[in-house]
């Protein structure tokens, strides 16, 4: 079965302190591999989508990193409003031409003032 | 534009009892999954309907659960009757992707679904 694993489950940072979430995944046929954001009591909310190894997307303090079998979410000088949890999922398509997407269980982040 | 909406945003039950989810996706968006987090657990999915068409129901938990999309607009998600293993949240998703290409999903607040 096609998984999704994130680590680590939490992570409490101080403000400015920057560091990274990784996610890996086992499956073959990536098309697409997605980061959501998750503030408590809404649903989740789209950062990026990366598709193939090398590739990197930046979105003010976070920068995302795809490698074969690993995708990195950058996380540089964090402030307490990047308090959050952040999914990891990846695409595959399925029989009928259609993708599917599969989430990770999330890290969930606080940032510290 | 109007986002994906979700009610009730939170529903309490008795064991046995039936409850009914409803998700308005965007306006124009073909595709809508449903997926469901249990506490503790990732979010899985549930269903895909394209239009009002089942695309994929793979991960319908049983025979209990019963989606509908009526005219291709919006959802139901029918759960009866009811166990305590169903309490979490559900979240419906709409997409305006079509076939082979990359999916960005945009999310609805979630039903929370508490079973007593």
């Amino acid at each position: 079965e096609d998984q999704v694993t994130q680590s680590p489950e939490a992570l409490r940072l101080q403000e400015g302190e920057s560091s990274s979430l990784n996610c890996s995944y086992t499956v073959s046929g990536l098309r697409g591999l997605f980061w959501y954001r998750q503030d408590p009591g809404k649903g989740p909310e789209f950062l990026f989508t990366l598709y193939s190894a090398g590739e990197e997307k930046e979105k003010e303090r976070l920068k995302a990193t795809l490698t074969k079998k690993e995708s990195f979410l950058h996380i540089t000088a964090p402030k307490p409003e990047d308090s959050a949890t952040y999914l990891c999922a990846h695409g595959v398509m399925n029989s009928g031409g259609y993708q599917k997407v599969t989430f990770g269980t999330g890290t969930k982040l606080q940032v510290i003032p | 534009e109007a986002g994906v909406t979700q009610f009730p945003s939170h529903s309490v039950i008795e064991k046995g009892q039936t409850v009914t989810l409803r998700c308005d996706p965007i306006s124009g968006h073909d595709n809508l999954y449903w997926y469901r987090r249990v506490m503790g657990k990732e979010i899985k999915f549930l269903l895909h309907f394209v239009k009002e068409s089942k695309q994929d129901e793979s991960g319908m938990p049983n025979n209990r659960f019963l989606a509908e999309r009526t005219g291709g607009t919006y959802s139901t998600l029918k759960v009866q009757p009811a166990e305590l293993e169903d309490s979490g949240v559900y979240f419906c998703a709409s997409s305006d992707r079509g076939l082979f290409r990359a999916n960005v999903l945009t999310f609805g607040a979630g039903s929370r679904l508490t079973v007593l």
